[in-house]
């Protein structure tokens, strides 16, 4: 079985300042990710995802995430955040070994962004 | 806007009730999955289909049930609801039925049982 866990359930940022979100997942099996946002009463929104090649993974809206097997980890980054970074964010993985798309999600971890 | 829409928006109800969730994918999308997201439990996968037919369940309650039909929209049934069935269930749709697509969210369904 998958599971993912978020390890920081609120992260507060000062405007232009870097974040890092962290995530790390256990899985048996070859593993997709993803990183999706929850902006206010809205749905998610895929910020990006890796599937192979390249560990290091560029996404919408700046934020890049790299993909670390021997950490079994996939930590969200952002260099430069905006206020209008202030979301929900959600690691997620999906399972390599099967052919459907279940994805299992981490806990969310809410980003603050102070001016 | 992800091109998913979901009905109601939100959805107030008595315990011992049953209600129907909608989904419409996106146009072109053949797989649909639901989701629940609560306080206690977090965002949890509870069923996808793909093309009509059940491709894969999560932790879906015996007292829940769900249906593709042949315009591919999506219904999600919930009956005997409970208080803790209170929560907001979203439904994603993808153009395959794998783990490699990518899956839009709708804005979700706020269910709230009194």
């Amino acid at each position: 079985a998958q599971s993912v866990t978020q390890l920081d359930s609120q992260v507060p940022v000062f405007e232009e300042a870097p974040v890092e979100l962290r995530c790390n997942y256990s899985s048996s099996v070859s593993v997709y990710l993803f990183w999706y946002v929850q902006y206010p009463n809205q749905g998610l929104q895929l910020l990006l995802k890796y599937l192979s090649g390249s560990t290091l993974v560029k996404g919408i809206n700046g934020f890049e995430a790299e993909f670390n097997k021997s950490q079994t980890s996939f930590h969200l980054r952002k260099p430069s955040v905006h206020i209008s970074d202030t979301a929900e964010y959600f690691c997620a993985v999906s399972d390599g070994g099967t052919s459907y798309g279940k994805l299992t999600f981490g806990q969310g971890t809410i980003l603050t962004v102070h001016p | 806007d992800s091109g998913v829409t979901q009905t109601p928006k939100h959805l107030i109800t008595a315990t011992g009730q049953r209600v129907t969730l909608r989904c419409s994918p996106r146009s072109g999308d053949l797989s649909v999955y639901w989701y629940q997201q609560s306080l206690d439990q977090g965002l949890q996968f509870l069923i996808q289909y793909y093309n009509g037919e059940e491709r894969a369940k999560g932790n879906i309650l015996e007292r829940f049930s769900a249906q593709q039909f042949p315009d591919l929209h999506s219904e999600l049934n919930l009956s005997s609801l409970e208080l803790g069935d209170s929560a907001l269930y979203f439904c994603a749709s993808s153009l395959g039925r794998g783990r490699l697509d990518e899956q839009f969210f709708g804005p979700g369904t706020r269910l709230t049982v009194l």
